[in-house]
């Protein structure tokens, strides 16, 4: 059992440069989360997604956005890296909604240069 | 908004010792609360989950209470080892979204 799957691992981007972080999770869980992780801040929500279909604002989404594909898939894009977007990247998953508990992926190191 | 705060930052204890991890959060309506370990470089390791309607939860040496009322969840550690030492967060959660402490930061030496 895979749980939670992030790839890449570790990214080096121009600033202007775009990407895509991919999350897939294997426990058909409905709700979906993007978090990113800095020092002295803890772990901030970005998006997620509460079912197949939908998707919403966190506290920080500003300069990303998401793409729920499929029930096993959420995606979070970076359209133009900026410095300030060096950070750990979180991808989680909960089912169902409201009372289980959320599994995490190894997170994505990302470094904007 | 959901502010959660995590008491102490940072903790430094011999091995042995029993330890208490404290997590208070604003906004009772939660579902459930949850405590996770990361280790460094790592992902979050889901230790416990308190429902909201339970006050506490056991896990080997762990035991995790929830006072839903006053805003409080507080870990407990017993006989600490070395292998212990890591980050410690707790996440109350909403009808969505978790939301997370700055954590606890662990430091158990020999």
């Amino acid at each position: 059992n895979a749980g939670v799957t992030q790839t890449p691992k570790f990214q080096v981007l121009k600033t202007g440069q775009s990407m895509t972080l991919q999350c897939a999770q294997d426990m058909n869980h409905n709700s979906m989360y993007w978090y990113r992780q800095d020092p002295g801040m803890g772990l901030r929500l970005i998006y997620y997604s509460a079912s197949e279909g939908t998707t919403d604002k966190g506290e920080v989404p500003n300069g990303y956005n998401v793409s729920r594909l499929n029930k096993r898939e959420f995606s979070l894009r970076l359209e133009s890296a900026a410095p300030s977007q060096t950070s750990v990247y979180f991808c989680a998953s909960r089912y169902p909604v409201g009372n289980t508990e959320a599994f995490f992926g190894q997170g994505t190191r990302l470094t904007v240069v | 908004k959901q502010e959660v705060t995590q008491i102490p930052a940072a903790l430094s204890v011999p091995e042995g010792e029993n330890l208490v991890l404290n997590c208070s959060f604003t906004d009772s309506a939660i579902y459930n609360l949850q405590w996770f370990r990361q280790d460094p470089g790592k992902g979050l390791t889901s230790l416990l989950l308190i429902q909201s309607s339970q006050r506490e939860q056991t896990s080997g040496r762990l035991n995790a209470s929830l006072d839903k009322s006053s805003g409080r969840s507080t870990l407990y550690i017993a006989a600490s080892q070395p292998g212990d030492s890591a980050t410690y967060l707790c996440a109350p959660g909403g009808s969505y979204i978790p939301t997370f402490g700055r954590g606890t930061s662990l430091i158990v030496h020999p």
